[in-house]
């Protein structure tokens, strides 16, 4: 019930195309999630996050839908720019248990 | 306004050794979580510490350990390494009394197990 489950693992984009990360999660505690950036060599950054009373939330090129009686949620990079070229991961927590469930990653390559 | 630190940036060690690596938490932020990043996965929770206490424990075996200073900053020990244990461990800081699930990374620790 701790998993959550991401797709697709690679993605190859355009330059100003859409990007799009979708993740699927089981436990229906779960009332935070997170998406993190990872660049080679780095930590994860955040991102982005939402909490299941809102189906949207949008931060610059940056956009989560959320679909909570589907339990999915995604994330839509607009105008993806080769800047953007990172492995992009999902998280989920819960506020009682605090603890980052992590998605396996989706490594992204936007082509000039 | 630092962010989360983590030293030394890597490691290398042998099956059977000890290693400690340490974290320093974001100005203001009171509780440290630690994570396991195999090459290639998405991180793994170790634990988390809060008020020097271990709060949370994910899958890990008790060869994993850790404390909290009364500063706040946190270190990781892992006893008897094996070549599994070759990760990248990253803490995450965040302030626990603000009620916020939002958890900040450092840049991690490089371990390899020779």
């Amino acid at each position: 019930q701790q998993q959550v489950k991401q797709s697709p693992q690679s993605l190859i984009v355009q330059k100003g195309g859409i990007s799009i990360i979708n993740c699927a999660y089981e436990n229906t505690a779960f009332d935070y999630f997170p998406w993190y950036q990872q660049f080679p060599g780095k930590g994860p950054a955040l991102l982005i996050a939402i909490r299941p009373d809102v189906s949207e939330k949008k931060e610059g090129r940056f956009t989560i839908s959320f679909n909570k009686s589907a339990k999915q949620f995604s994330l839509h990079i607009m105008d993806s720019q080769p800047g953007d070229s990172a492995t992009y991961f999902c998280a989920a927590s819960d506020t009682g248990r605090r603890a980052l469930t992590f998605g396996s990653g989706t490594r992204l390559q936007v082509q000039p | 306004d630092a962010g989360v630190t983590q030293s030394p940036t890597h490691l290398i060690k042998t099956r059977g050794q000890q290693v400690t690596l340490r974290c320093s938490p974001k100005s203001g932020h009171d509780t440290v979580s630690w994570y396991q990043q195999a090459l290639g996965q998405g991180p793994q929770f170790i634990f988390q510490y809060y008020e020097e206490e271990e709060r949370q424990r994910g899958n890990f075996p008790d060869r994993f350990s850790g404390h909290q200073f009364p500063n706040y900053s946190s270190e990781l020990n892992v006893n008897a390494l094996l070549l599994g244990d070759s990760a990248l461990y990253l803490c995450a800081s965040s302030l626990r009394t603000s009620g916020s699930s939002t958890q900040y990374f450092g840049p991690g620790t490089r371990l390899t197990v020779l």
